[in-house]
């Protein structure tokens, strides 16, 4: 099967701009969460989805949104950017909440 | 906040040398998972372990679940190269979700 796929892989933005992240599951899985990785706080949970429904939320501000579509693909919103969204954002897919993540190869966001 | 603590932040050792990381909740929880992210790549999933006191091992990487279901390790015997990345520990707890421990840094000096 293939594996998890995220576009755009990088991407530069400057601040007060918005940005539009996608993730692709492993065919099967309906669960998409979506995490922010940064060298100073790690791995940090944003959100996840199942049946396009979003069942777990982490402590983010309202700025990042995220959905999913029918067919388990996902899209995740930050608006008005700021210096420290820079970040690795990785989307992991799972059969079912908050089981096994596999993950993708991320988006590599730099706010400038 | 984060409430899976894991320590060390930064481990180094000789090649050949073990090493262990330690992952700590304050509350129980369901399980608990282990992931490597090599340096530039992704985290990848390890292992899960579901039962209080479990045991496991893959090669030279032995996996264990506390008793109370709040803490885990994992052991590296006769580090390689190849062990080089980040392991993290990601916990179920309760209505939480998972949570992952902000990871252990090995660093394997030849």
């Amino acid at each position: 099967k293939a594996g998890v796929t995220q576009t755009p892989r990088y991407l530069i933005k400057t601040r007060g701009q918005q940005v539009t992240l996608s993730c692709s599951p492993i065919s099967g899985h309906r669960s998409v969460s979506w995490y922010q990785q940064t060298p100073g706080q790690g791995l940090q949970f944003l959100f996840e989805y199942f049946s396009e429904t979003q069942r777990n939320k982490g402590n983010f501000p309202g700025r990042f949104s995220g959905r999913q579509f029918s067919n388990s693909r996902s899209e995740m919103n930050v608006s008005t950017l700021e210096l420290g969204d820079s970040a690795l954002y990785l989307c992991a897919s799972s059969l079912v909440v908050q089981e096994t993540q596999y993950f993708g190869p991320g988006t590599r966001l730099l706010v400038l | 906040g984060q409430q899976v603590m894991q320590i060390p932040q930064y481990q180094h050792v000789q090649e050949g040398e073990d090493f262990t990381t330690y992952c700590n909740s304050s509350t129980t929880l369901s399980n608990i998972q282990w992931y490597k992210q090599r340096p530039g790549g992704h985290p990848v999933f390890l292992i899960q372990l579901v039962k209080s006191g479990e045991v496991k091992k893959q090669k030279r990487l032995t996996f264990q679940f506390g008793e109370a279901k709040k803490n885990s390790s994992l052991h590296i015997t006769a580090t390689q190269t190849t062990d080089v990345g980040t392991y993290f520990c990601a916990g179920i707890r309760g209505a939480d979700g998972l949570t992952f421990g902000k990871g252990t840094h090995l660093i394997i000096q030849p």
